[in-house]
């Protein structure tokens, strides 16, 4: 049971460079979810996706988008990489309860440059 | 939307000692709040989460506060060790019954305990 996994681990792109990063979950969870986490700015909501088939923006979507493939996985795609968007990059599931604690749990993170 | 506050960015504190940080949440909406724990270079661990019809939780050295009247939640770590030294998040869970749970999570409060 790997949990939430993320490839790849470390990317350096070019400006207006394209790129897909993956995210996959072995724990049947429905809802998936893509974070940025910057200096001080805590973790910020891309995409999310509350069951396979759907997907909504989150607080900072410009710049990117998503597939929610199968229930398994999650893929976030930036097409025209811009200096802003280095950060590192934070996949998680969660099991979408009815009115029950619903925990996110984290992959291992893509650390993401652009220069 | 939900905003999250956290105080303060930066603790520091005497190896046995208390650490608090504090959070504040603006949906009254919201009914779920994790606290995350984040080592350096690591994903976040989910450590301890209340739901709102609770006031307090325990776990060992750890535990969480919720004055929902006020929109306050707090994490209590006592008996500090060095190996607590890391970044906290604290959340707060918007759950909308089409589109699943959403965390916005604070910006984060980097703890270091002294020897």
């Amino acid at each position: 049971n790997a949990g939430v996994t993320q490839t790849p681990k470390f990317q350096v792109l070019k400006t207006g460079q394209s790129m897909t990063l993956q995210c996959a979950q072995d724990m049947n969870h429905n809802s998936m979810y893509w974070y940025r986490q910057d200096p001080g700015m805590g973790l910020r909501l891309i995409y999310y996706s509350a069951s396979e088939g759907t997907t909504d923006k989150g607080e900072v979507p410009n710049g990117y988008n998503v597939s929610r493939l199968n229930k398994r996985e999650f893929s976030l795609r930036l097409e025209s990489a811009a200096p802003s968007q280095t950060s590192v990059y934070f996949c998680a599931s969660s099991v979408t309860g009815t009115g029950g604690l619903t925990k996110q749990y984290f992959g291992p993170g893509t650390r993401l440059t652009v220069t | 939307g939900e905003n999250v506050e956290q105080h303060p960015s930066t603790l520091s504190v005497q190896e046995g000692d208390s650490a608090v940080i504090k959070c504040t949440y603006s949906d009254s909406a919201s009914n779920y709040f994790p606290w995350y724990k984040q080592e350096l270079g690591k994903r976040p661990q989910l450590i301890i989460d209340i739901r709102s019809n609770v006031g307090e939780k325990k776990d060992q050295r750890i535990a969480v506060t919720l004055n929902k009247t006020a929109k306050h939640f707090s994490l209590h770590i006592t008996e500090t060790q060095p190996e607590d030294s890391a970044v906290y998040f604290c959340a707060a869970s918007s759950k909308k019954k089409s589109s699943g749970d959403k965390l916005t999570f604070g910006t984060g409060t980097r703890l270091a305990v002294r020897p």
